[in-house]
């Protein structure tokens, strides 16, 4: 496989529930993001990864939980999720986190949905 | 971050050529000017990256006055497969994380 990949791409769960999604990138960066998406809304950034450390937590709830345990995979670990976290998450991988200059690239996404 | 301002919609027909233009009045010295393309239930997609005056690649060509506080997306002849968000995204150079500030972007609806 090549680029940014995710699994699963859809996901339906219900609030007390814990799932995990997953991203694996196959382009030798040393970043990796996680995106959140909802309807209408534009793409607000939760986590950076820089060379496996986190640089960048937005604010977001801690019912989601992210891992990295390598430069080429990252995870988003689910538990009590509500309904207003449906979404669509994206994960993205760049060389390195410290400059805009370099593009970042995108995977698919996670079409999640929380009853 | 700079912000930067740009129409929610557009409307263009097959073959037309289609510029987008982007605000951004309080760009920085060290700031490039980035866009990016979003198909629906699609990540976002690279398309261009300037700093100043003109840059072109085999997607889009990318306008930049000299005073930078504005950029034009061009699209040469468009097609019905370019209908798509596309985002206008400003950001510094060695001194950013990484974050993408991406706002509504501008819809470009393509017609037949």
């Amino acid at each position: 496989e090549t680029g940014v990949t995710q699994t699963p791409r859809h996901l339906v769960m219900g609030m007390t529930n814990k799932k995990s999604l997953k991203c694996e990138q196959h382009l030798g960066h040393n970043a990796m993001y996680w995106y959140k998406q909802s309807a209408k809304k534009p793409l607000e950034l939760m986590f950076v990864y820089n060379f496996k450390e986190q640089t960048e937590n937005n604010s977001v709830p801690s019912r989601f939980s992210p891992e990295c345990p390598n430069s080429s995979h990252l995870f988003l670990h689910l538990h009590t999720l509500q309904p207003e976290d449906s979404a669509l998450y994206l994960c993205a991988s760049s060389h390195s986190s410290g400059s805009l200059y370099n593009e970042q690239f995108f995977g698919p996404g996670t079409r999640l949905t929380v009853l | 971050l700079a912000k930067t301002t740009q129409p929610i919609s557009m409307d263009s027909y097959e073959g037309q050529e289609v510029n987008i233009t982007c605000s951004h009045n309080n760009i920085a010295t060290n700031d490039y000017i980035t866009w990016y393309q979003q198909f629906p239930s699609q990540g976002p997609r690279f398309i261009i990256q300037g700093y100043k005056t003109k840059v072109t690649n085999e997607v889009a060509s990318l306008f930049i006055p000299a005073d930078r506080k504005s950029s034009t997306l061009s699209l040469p002849r468009v097609s019905l497969s370019d209908t798509a968000v596309y985002y206008c995204l400003v950001g510094a150079g060695s001194s950013n994380t990484g974050k993408l500030i991406f706002g509504q972007g501008t819809t470009l609806q393509v017609k037949p």
